[in-house]
């Protein structure tokens, strides 16, 4: 069974301060890694993918994968309350995953203004 | 623009009846799917198609039911076979995949649908 945990939060962030979320998989093949923002009620959007161990910088926020670890991260730098939304972590399947991506649950995260 | 439309927004049905929620893409990617959504669960695949009149089942498609007979559109259908319908359907499309990386996965707006 292929899994993707995240902590569920709510994870709370001050305004203008980093938000940091973080997701562990299971599949040690995996290499393909995707971050999306959900609003509540609406379908996610993607924010970042990275492929290569390190950091990917785009904007205000910055994807960081570790595959030895098995562990992706993303920050948000400048937090906003518009930032306040589910961020779901999403890892392909070893092989090629031809059968779409393992989705975690999410991290619900807010930020206070 | 191009894009992924998902009909109905919402759908309510009485329990024993099949529904069809569509969904029709204009962005020319290969790769469609279906998702399903419940509070708590994340989302989990139901169907996913990398070519036109081929589909395989992901992890819960019993219950369900798709076609892929354009590349534009891959409706899903829920039959009243499936247990518990009442979900957030999201309708997705990519590249192709091939060899090791996946492309990202673009969503619909999503179909809300209330069986009672």
């Amino acid at each position: 069974q292929k899994e993707v945990e995240q902590n569920s939060g709510p994870l709370s962030v001050p305004e203008g301060a980093i938000a940091s979320l973080n997701c562990t998989y299971s599949d040690r093949g995996s290499q393909s890694f995707f971050w999306y923002r959900q609003y509540s009620g609406k379908s996610p959007e993607l924010i970042m993918f990275i492929y290569s161990n390190g950091d990917k910088e785009d904007g205000r926020f910055t994807a960081q994968l570790n595959k030895a670890s098995q562990y992706v991260s993303l920050l948000i730098r400048d937090s906003q309350p518009s930032d306040s939304a589910t961020y779901l972590c999403a890892v392909n399947h070893s092989g090629g995953g031809a059968d779409g991506l393992t989705f975690g649950k999410g991290t619900h995260l807010i930020i206070q203004p | 623009d191009g894009g992924i439309t998902q009909s109905p927004k919402y759908l309510f049905r009485k329990e024993g009846q099949n529904v069809t929620l569509s969904c029709e893409q204009n962005l020319n990617h290969d790769a469609m799917y279906w998702y399903r959504q419940d509070p708590g669960q994340g989302l989990r695949l139901i169907y996913y198609s990398q070519i036109v009149n081929d589909f395989q089942k992901g992890d819960i498609a019993e219950g369900y039911s798709v076609s892929r007979e354009k590349k534009e559109s891959f409706p899903l259908t829920v039959t009243s076979a499936q247990k518990n319908p009442t979900a957030f359907y999201l309708c997705a499309s990519s590249l192709k995949t091939g060899g090791f990386y996946n492309s990202p996965l673009h969503f619909g707006n999503g179909t809300r649908l209330t069986v009672t």
